[in-house]
């Protein structure tokens, strides 16, 4: 398997425009996460989906924020209008289930790097 | 508030063992710790995780103390490769019944000196 698989992988784009990120999650897997980490906040958790239903967005910064899960294999990340403090690296994760560690182990995706200017 | 405490930084000499503390005070019975690393420009990756026992892998040891208020994660002889920031994580597992959000907070960035 080629693992969880983000899209871009560097993002640079101006104040006011809209961004998407795109994840992969590995086949199989029922739970996709979100992440965003920066150095002041470090590795934060903005929602996740089961079955590509949202079932905890609570992290999810402001209405500029939005998630969707169309089908099992793909999620999108929507910042709309984007502004210079969304500036950091944001992971898609996947796993079987909402877990650390054996068959629940999250994998991460290589992470997109956004800069809005 | 935080649930783990965790030094910001430290520095281990290739070959010899690092030591890596957490502190987590309030962990509740049902709470597991977890250990993940995150290498430069990529994503976290799973380690180790114990409840109360002290836990041994390819990777890693765990090391829980007693009273479960903190533990300490080994690299036996740390390379250059370990270089990374380690975080500590108290968490639920959902097949214990829990929910939670996880919070993989700052961690201890690990530098391995040649």
């Amino acid at each position: 398997d080629a693992g969880v698989i983000q899209s871009p992988r560097h993002e640079v784009t101006e104040m006011g425009q809209e961004v998407t990120l795109r994840c992969k999650p590995i086949s199989g897997h029922d739970y996709l996460f979100w992440y965003r980490q920066t150095m002041m906040r470090g590795l934060e958790l903005l929602i996740y989906f089961n079955n590509n239903v949202p079932i905890d967005d609570s992290g999810m910064p402001e209405d500029r924020f939005s998630a969707k899960m169309p089908n099992a294999s793909f999620s999108t990340l929507k910042i709309q209008p984007s502004e210079p403090r969304d500036s950091a690296v944001y992971f898609c994760a996947s796993s079987h289930a909402p877990g650390l560690a054996g068959t629940d182990t999250q994998y991460f995706g290589p992470g997109t790097r956004l800069t809005v200017l | 508030d935080a649930k783990t405490t965790q030094p910001p930084s430290m520095d281990c000499a290739e070959g010899r063992a690092a030591n890596l503390p957490c502190n987590h005070s309030t962990i509740s019975g049902n709470e597991y710790v977890y250990w993940y690393r995150q290498i430069h420009s990529q994503g976290p990756q799973y380690i180790i995780h114990g409840l109360k026992n002290n836990e041994t892998n390819e990777m890693a040891s765990l090391i829980i103390t007693e009273d479960r208020k903190s533990s300490t994660l080994i690299l036996p002889h740390a390379t250059l490769r370990d270089t990374a920031v380690y975080y500590c994580i108290v968490y639920i597992p959902p097949r214990s019944g829990g929910y939670q959000k996880v919070t993989f907070g700052t961690g201890t960035k690990l530098q391995v000196i040649p």
